[in-house]
């Protein structure tokens, strides 16, 4: 089974603070993706890796920076958190082609005071 | 560019009872479609997709999902639910790139 790995299940950090969410799989995916999830809004996607050091913006990365330095590794940072950016927060990963679904972890619940 | 729209958010049944939640989508592009189920404090888990084929889809658990072509419409059902499937369900569609469109989600409760 794959197995996507969140550092965290809840955090709690200060505004202003530079906040770091790590997420590990274990199944040699090429793409994997940050989704933050609020109540009523869904999944939305932050950034998303195609490949090792490459990234592009999903639909509401302002605020947020990604790095993807391992295959197995995405990491997203939020560079000054304000309390908007409270929320959970999923990482997930997916195999390139095909009917491939995506992989997600069990998401951090982030909270900024 | 695609969209996905649930159109119900909060669906509360009764144990036994059969149930259909409903999914809408639009797309200017041939898509994949699947279904996601969250369990309270836990992420997603996939719970049916489909590609092409038959427009009836079965995952596991009883719940099936039928692809309808003209209405752009994938509605999860299932005949009998069970106070398990409480939970937050999720429609999502894939075409033209590695990105999922997510909708907002269905809240299913199963009362006793």
């Amino acid at each position: 089974d794959v197995k996507v790995t969140q550092s965290s299940r809840y955090l709690v950090k200060r505004t202003g603070e530079k906040v770091f969410l790590e997420c590990v799989q274990d199944m040699d995916h090429e793409n994997m993706f940050w989704y933050r999830q609020d109540p009523g809004l869904g999944l939305r996607l932050i950034y998303f890796s195609y490949d090792v050091k490459m990234k592009e913006k999903g639909d509401i990365p302002e605020g947020y920076s990604v790095s993807r330095e391992k295959k197995e590794r995405f990491s997203l940072i939020l560079e000054s958190a304000s309390t908007n950016q409270t929320s959970m927060y999923l990482c997930a990963s997916r195999r390139t082609g095909g009917l491939q679904p995506q992989h997600f972890g069990d998401g951090t619940r982030l909270s900024i005071l | 560019a695609q969209s996905v729209t649930q159109l119900d958010s909060q669906v509360p049944v009764f144990e036994e009872a059969p149930v259909e939640l409903r999914c809408n989508y639009s797309s200017s592009v041939s898509v994949y479609l699947f279904w996601y189920v969250q369990y309270p404090n836990q992420g997603l888990q996939l719970l049916l997709k489909y590609l092409s084929g038959s427009t009836l889809v079965e995952s596991i658990n009883g719940f099936e999902a039928e692809f309808n072509k003209s209405q752009t419409s994938f509605h999860l059902r299932k005949p009998s639910v069970h106070i398990s499937d409480t939970a937050e369900y999720f429609c999502a569609v894939q075409g033209g790139s590695e990105k999922l469109v997510f909708g907002k989600g269905t809240k299913l409760t199963v009362n006793p």
